[in-house]
């Protein structure tokens, strides 16, 4: 069964620190991997997206590197905003299929 | 703001009930996703129409249907609806349908509440 694991579940860090999020996956064949961003209340933003190929992807100060050997993926955040409470959601797309995969999320609070 | 607009924001209603929720994409996409995000499921992929025709299906119940009209706008019809029905409903659009490395973009969502 494709899976995708989001660890940790939660995270409380202090602003201006760095913080990486994991992502471990089962799907397969891969297609490609996602970075979501949600606020509270709202819709998830894309952040990155990576394909096979592909093994590190930055957008300002999130950067996403992904071993498709080992199945993971990392969210690494740079000098944590206020602005970065928020969930982030891993979702891989399975080659050959539309239907992605979503992980659980990770909730990242970041307190001044 | 995605440019994706859900109507209504919130909705609160009873068990055995229907209920529609509106979406119209951004000016010029043609695909739209519907998606249902609840607590202990977190978010889960219903179903996608391009151009007016159902492309992929996930886990939507049969009780649950949607359908893409000429002007591209989509609705999601639940009946029959139960308790654990209540979540947040997004639509999600995108430009194309094509290997599904297609940036969407969600709208604010529907919460719905049944009682």
């Amino acid at each position: 069964k494709n899976q995708v694991e989001q660890s940790p579940q939660s995270l409380i860090i202090l602003e201006g620190k760095n913080c990486t999020l994991q992502c471990n996956y089962t799907v397969s064949p891969f297609s490609n991997l996602r970075w979501y961003k949600q606020d509270t209340g709202r819709g998830p933003v894309s952040l990155t997206i990576m394909t096979f190929s592909e093994n590190t992807k930055s957008n300002g100060r999130y950067t996403a590197t992904l071993d498709a050997d080992t199945k993971q993926s990392s969210l690494h955040i740079t000098a944590s905003q206020l602005s970065d409470s928020a969930s982030y959601i891993c979702v891989v797309r399975q080659g050959g299929s539309y239907i992605p995969t979503f992980g659980r999320g990770t909730s990242l609070i970041v307190h001044p | 703001d995605s440019g994706v607009t859900q109507t209504p924001k919130h909705l609160i209603t009873a068990t055995g009930q229907r209920v529609t929720l509106r979406c119209s994409p951004r000016s010029g996409d043609l695909s739209v996703y519907w998606y249902q995000q609840s607590l202990d499921q977190g978010l889960q992929f219903l179903i996608q129409y391009y151009n007016g025709e159902e492309r992929a299906k996930g886990n939507i119940l049969e009780r649950f249907s949607a359908q893409q009209f000429p002007d591209l706008h989509s609705e999601l019809n639940l009946s029959s609806l139960e308790l654990g029905d209540s979540a947040l409903y997004f639509c999600a659009s995108s430009a194309f349908w094509t290997s599904g490395q297609e940036t969407q973009y969600f709208g604010p969502g529907t919460r719905l509440l049944v009682l």
